[in-house]
């Protein structure tokens, strides 16, 4: 079984640009989740969807962050413009039942803001 | 206060040592907790999930006292596979998102 895809796996940008990554999770997970891990920290949830809805986007730097889960499947962050404190791992991850706790994550992609 | 509170480490223990981690929660709408672990450069896996019963899996323990909003995770026999970051998660089951502790580091040595 495929697991959680994502991409880019590493991006290097400079502050105020912007950059996109995008994520492909289990076939047939329908909640999705976007979490940021700065280093030396645990993952903190930036936003989760349910099929194609938001659940959760309490922590979402709304002025800047944006995400996307169009057709319930796949599912786009965006960072406009970037910061230095947005470096960052930035991990999605799957669940086909929450209950159980058990989160599949992808493998992240690394963000590094110059 | 986070929400989820872990002692940094790192924990530093000769392979077939005991090792034990603590977890303090403040969310008393935290239900459900669990470990979850993570490699150097990896992403988190599960472990287990804690029960209030206490639970184990091979050479790992795990406890919940609710009274006192504390987990445990109990590694004994360490082996140098071991060595990881050990992230200790609650989940509210009302929001159904997890939340993650800053990890704690074991460093199992031969």
């Amino acid at each position: 079984e495929a697991g959680v895809a994502q991409s880019p796996r590493y991006k290097i940008i400079e502050k105020r640009q912007s950059v996109a990554f995008w994520c492909n999770p289990i076939s047939g997970h329908a909640t999705l989740y976007w979490y940021q891990q700065i280093l030396g920290q645990g993952p903190k949830l930036l936003i989760q969807f349910q099929n194609n809805g938001v659940v959760d986007d309490s922590q979402l730097p709304k002025d800047r962050f944006s995400a996307e889960r169009l057709k319930g499947v796949d599912s786009t962050l965006k960072i406009q413009p970037a910061k230095l404190e947005d470096s960052a791992v930035y991990l999605c991850a799957s669940s086909f039942n929450i209950a159980s706790g058990e989160l599949f994550f992808g493998e992240g992609s690394r963000l590094t803001v110059l | 206060r986070k929400e989820v509170e872990q002692d940094p480490g790192p924990f530093n223990v000769p392979e077939g040592a005991t090792v034990a981690f603590n977890c303090t929660y403040s969310n008393s709408a935290s239900q459900s907790f669990f470990w979850y672990r993570q490699d150097c450069r990896k992403e988190p896996k599960l472990l287990m999930s804690v029960y209030s019963s206490g639970n184990e899996d091979g050479r790992f323990t795990a406890q919940l006292n609710r009274a006192s909003q504390y987990i445990s995770l109990l590694i004994r026999d360490s082996k140098l596979s071991d060595s990881a970051t050990y992230l200790c998660v609650g989940m509210d089951t009302g929001r159904r998102a997890l939340t993650f502790g800053s990890g704690t580091r074991l460093q199992v040595q031969p």
